[in-house]
């Protein structure tokens, strides 16, 4: 069953502004990834987040995990072009705890240059 | 170069036909993973196997076999019993399964019915 609910499903944006996309979950997590997916391509793992940390950084990236509402948001500043892409979040949950990952649905990022 | 290789890229199955998706990595990872994702969706989990020899179900494993012969191979057979394979699928390997597992991708194969 799908854990992960991305939102919104699609965010189209102008080069320069800042995207963000929300994920909610249902499960107590150890930790929580978010995953880009170029068209046709595989994932790639942009940066994880654990269950007692509140805020993460990775360059332009900015993560935040509320656990009390089981939800996570990403965001990308200064966008560009180049960021479009499908954006993914990905649970570790405590029962299954690192045997496997489940992904939510999903959020297209288009970013208009 | 290090990394996973998923073969081949594109693949078509007649009705009734059995196909083989070959998957192999030479990350020494212990853990390997296969996904399914149907056009606009999420990834869903067809079988995983966190040592050789040894492999579980996922969320959807019916229609679907895999083996672990090799710690490097995690080939998955879509049988005739999957009434609707055709998707994108994805193969994934990570070094275990313990916390704060990451997952590494191949770039996917797709498989249409025809």
């Amino acid at each position: 069953s799908q854990q992960g609910e991305e939102d919104p499903q699609a965010l189209s944006i102008q080069e320069g502004e800042n995207a963000t996309m929300n994920c909610s979950y249902k499960t107590s997590i150890n930790n929580l990834q978010w995953y880009r997916q170029n068209s046709g391509r595989g994932l790639v793992h942009l940066i994880l987040i654990r269950s007692n940390e509140r805020e993460k950084h990775s360059g332009r990236l900015r993560v935040t995990l509320d656990t009390s509402k089981k939800s996570s948001s990403l965001l990308i500043t200064a966008s560009r072009a180049a960021d479009t892409a499908s954006y993914f979040c990905a649970t570790d949950g405590v029962e299954t705890s690192g045997s496997r990952l489940t992904f939510g649905e999903g959020t297209q990022l288009t970013v208009n240059p | 170069d290090g990394g996973i290789t998923q073969s081949p890229k594109y693949l078509f199955r007649k009705e009734g036909q059995n196909v083989t998706l070959s998957c192999e990595q030479n990350l020494n990872h212990d853990a390997m993973y296969w996904y399914r994702q149907d056009p606009g969706q999420g990834l869903r989990l067809i079988y995983y196997s966190q040592i050789v020899n040894d492999f579980q179900k996922g969320d959807i494993a019916e229609g679907y076999s895999v083996s672990r012969e090799k710690k490097e191979s995690f080939p998955l057979t879509v049988t005739s019993a999957q009434k609707n394979p055709t998707a994108f699928y994805l193969c994934a390997s990570s070094p275990s399964g313990g916390p704060e597992n990451t997952i590494y991708f191949g770039e996917g194969s797709w498989l249409t019915v025809v």
